[in-house]
């Protein structure tokens, strides 16, 4: 175990409503990074979160934003769901340079 | 748990034999490379790292290979068991532009008994 915890772990939402998804990071990691895994592809670099900062975004829409709070853990919105974007969403915890540890990710659903 | 690699190229591969999967990066400029092994249901786990300065490093049972004139990537799993069946990724940093992972598409390992 990693200990990066992410919640909820499955989720089913419909077409236009809106998603939060949860990560608390290892502890004495101050980066979250999300990604997202379509099935049967890698993992894509949505952002990363750094001492509540966005530290780089990947090629995502506006749609896909985050907040990182004072204790670390991190929160990943999506409004306005589409059907592209169920997915596997994992947060890897880190620190700035170091090696990111993987949660067990939140399977979504989008009908 | 749900599977991980429905539509990914599979490796299938006697229990004791050994394994090598490939991976081609497309990043010159990345100086840093993960392999990861995910288990259905689970995220993807620290297998080996290597930087770009090297073009070998050993593990436990595994080696990971770097040719940077090709930009090619293999990881080498000596004696594969059971528990090494799963999903391999590998995953390519450029420091500079920040701690970003770019992966690769994935193996699937299947091992014989």
């Amino acid at each position: 175990e990693t200990g990066v915890t992410q919640s909820p772990t499955h989720l089913i939402k419909t077409r236009g409503q809106q998603v939060t998804l949860r990560c608390s990071s290892q502890s004495g990691h101050n980066t979250v990074s999300w990604y997202q895994q379509a099935l049967g592809q890698g993992p894509q670099f949505i952002f990363q979160y750094y001492r509540e900062e966005e530290n780089g975004r990947g090629n995502f829409p506006p749609r896909f934003s985050g907040l990182q709070f004072p204790n670390y853990s991190s929160e990943l919105n999506v409004n306005a769901l589409e059907l592209d974007d169920s997915a596997l969403y994992l947060c890897a915890s880190s620190l700035p340079e170091g090696e990111q540890f993987f949660g067990p990710g939140t399977r979504l659903t989008v009908l | 748990g749900e599977s991980v690699g429905l539509h990914l190229p599979t490796l299938s591969v006697q229990e004791g034999d050994n394994s090598i999967i490939n991976c081609a990066y497309s990043n010159s400029a990345s100086d840093y490379f993960i392999w990861y092994k995910q288990e259905s249901g689970k995220g993807p786990q620290f297998i080996i790292d290597i930087r770009s300065n090297m073009d070998k490093r050993q593990g436990q049972r595994v080696t990971v290979l770097l040719n940077k004139t090709v930009k090619h990537l293999s990881l080498q799993i000596a004696a594969t068991q059971p528990g090494d069946s799963a999903v391999y990724f590998c995953a390519e940093n450029e420091v500079a532009a920040g701690n970003k992972l770019t992966f690769g598409g994935g193996t699937r390992v299947l091992v014989k008994p």
